[in-house]
């Protein structure tokens, strides 16, 4: 099993609809959560960063964590062409929970 | 306040030659974190250093792939005797001294072997 896993895609969505993305992990001992975006041929990009059961939300994202499922998602409301990119999910690991493991990415397309 | 800086942006090395990678973190960060993108595919996490210690380097081939962080100056990531296996996307990753591990990646470095 992989320690981080995210369905690879391509998700599609319509402009101005709601993207979901998702994403479990194997390591119950996982303390902190991060999703980062990455353009093709770019470095990837922090946007969110969780690290308690529930909700946090910044502008149009919304992170939601679940450490009993051991789930992640991100939610990106009102999606935009420009939010056409490579979703990453991160995972906090090892003992001392500085070691980041990240998921393959998922591959988002907003069609106009 | 500058970002993670990395250089060379791109790097093309014949089979066996040596490639030297360097990183310099954001002001006031003292963890430096390198990892290797093939196209395609996910970040794979090679090492973790701080000042003058590699803290975790259990993703790192065991041969011909180094890495350290000195006192002075940038980190460096190096790959001696290259093969054409090694071309990939290098990123480089900083975070400050903290509870959060939040961190901020470099534009990477761009290995081709030829």
């Amino acid at each position: 099993q992989k320690e981080v896993e995210q369905n690879s895609g391509p998700l599609s969505v319509p402009e101005g609809a709601i993207a979901s993305l998702n994403c479990t992990y194997s390591d119950r001992g996982s303390q902190s959560f991060f999703w980062y975006r990455q353009y093709s041929g770019k470095s990837p990009e922090l946007i969110m960063s969780i690290y308690s059961n529930g909700d946090k939300e910044d502008g149009r994202f919304t992170a939601q964590l679940n450490k009993a499922s051991q789930y992640v998602s991100l939610l990106i409301r009102d999606s935009q062409p420009s939010d056409s990119a490579t979703y990453l999910c991160a995972v906090s690991t090892g003992s001392s929970a500085s070691k980041i493991i990240f998921g393959s990415g998922t591959r988002l397309s907003i069609r106009p | 306040n500058a970002g993670v800086m990395q250089n060379p942006r791109h790097l093309v090395r014949r089979r066996g030659q040596e490639a030297r990678l360097r990183c310099s973190p954001m002001k006031g960060h003292s963890h430096v974190y390198w990892y290797r993108q093939l196209p395609e595919e996910g970040l794979k996490f090679m090492v973790y250093l701080q000042k003058e210690n590699i803290i975790d380097e259990s993703g790192m081939p065991k041969e011909r792939f180094s890495a350290e962080f000195p006192k002075e100056g940038p980190s460096i990531l190096r790959i001696q005797q290259v093969v054409r296996g090694d071309s990939a996307a290098y990123f480089c990753a900083s975070s400050p001294l903290g509870q959060s591990y939040e961190q901020y990646f470099g534009p990477g470095t761009r290995l081709t072997v030829t």
